[in-house]
């Protein structure tokens, strides 16, 4: 079967760093993904992992540990606008279908 | 960039409407399509994929009569809520996928809300 977890709410502060954790157990792998969705909007893409190690795009960075089934998503120097829900979805094998695990609302303060 | 254009952004009708949702990939083709549907604060969750010139497949639990797929081209993929009520009320989000790199990401439309009264 195919399972995702993370975290349901996250709390941080503007100018902090903040971490949102993600497992996954699914029947095959073909790549992670990062999505960033603000309340009632579509997602939009944040980053990819396929490879073991740490992509770093600007403000944000993800992490993947295929023999642990685990990623992470690192924002830094938060912003106000970086509150928001985060999608950690992954790939089958067939590469067609994307599973989404369910979200994380990260909630940032003055 | 990828583009996905979702068409209309809102809407509200009475019980017992059909609506037609339309997704549209506007500078790529995509042979498949994705349709997910949200409810407040939870994740996405797919209904149903769309393939160009084919069946969709649909996810288990969702009606295949009740929410219909055309895939018609390689840039058009329509759901329609047949005989919609109040419980089907949701934000309905497609996605497609340039097929031409696996490392691609899916790109969503910005998503329908539709209300049912």
């Amino acid at each position: 079967g195919q399972n995702i977890d993370q975290p349901t709410e996250m709390t941080a502060t503007e100018g902090a760093i903040v971490q949102i954790n993600c497992t996954y157990q699914t029947s095959g792998f073909n790549g992670l993904f990062w999505y960033q969705q603000h309340a009632g909007e579509a997602p939009t893409f944040l980053s990819y992992n396929v490879l073991d190690g740490l992509e770093e795009k600007g403000r944000f960075s993800s992490f993947l540990s295929r023999s642990k089934g685990y990623s992470y998503l690192l924002l830094k120097e938060l912003q106000m606008k970086d509150s928001a829900s985060y999608l950690c979805a992954v790939r089958d094998n067939y590469g067609q279908n994307f599973v989404f695990g369910p979200g994380t609302r990260l909630s940032v303060l003055p | 960039g990828a583009v996905v254009s979702q068409h209309p952004s809102w809407v509200i009708c009475k019980s017992g409407t059909s609506v037609k949702i339309e997704c549209r990939s506007l500078d790529f083709q995509a042979t498949t399509m994705f349709w997910y549907r949200q409810f407040p604060k939870q994740s996405l969750m797919l209904m149903a994929t769309s393939n160009e010139g084919s069946k969709a497949t649909y996810e288990q639990g969702v009606e295949k009569d009740k929410f219909l797929i055309n895939h018609a081209s390689l840039t058009l993929s329509t759901l329609t809520v047949t005989s919609a009520h109040p419980e089907d009320s949701s934000f309905y989000i497609c996605s497609a996928r340039e097929q031409i790199a696996s490392n691609q990401p899916q790109h969503f439309g910005d998503g329908t809300r539709l209300s049912i009264l």
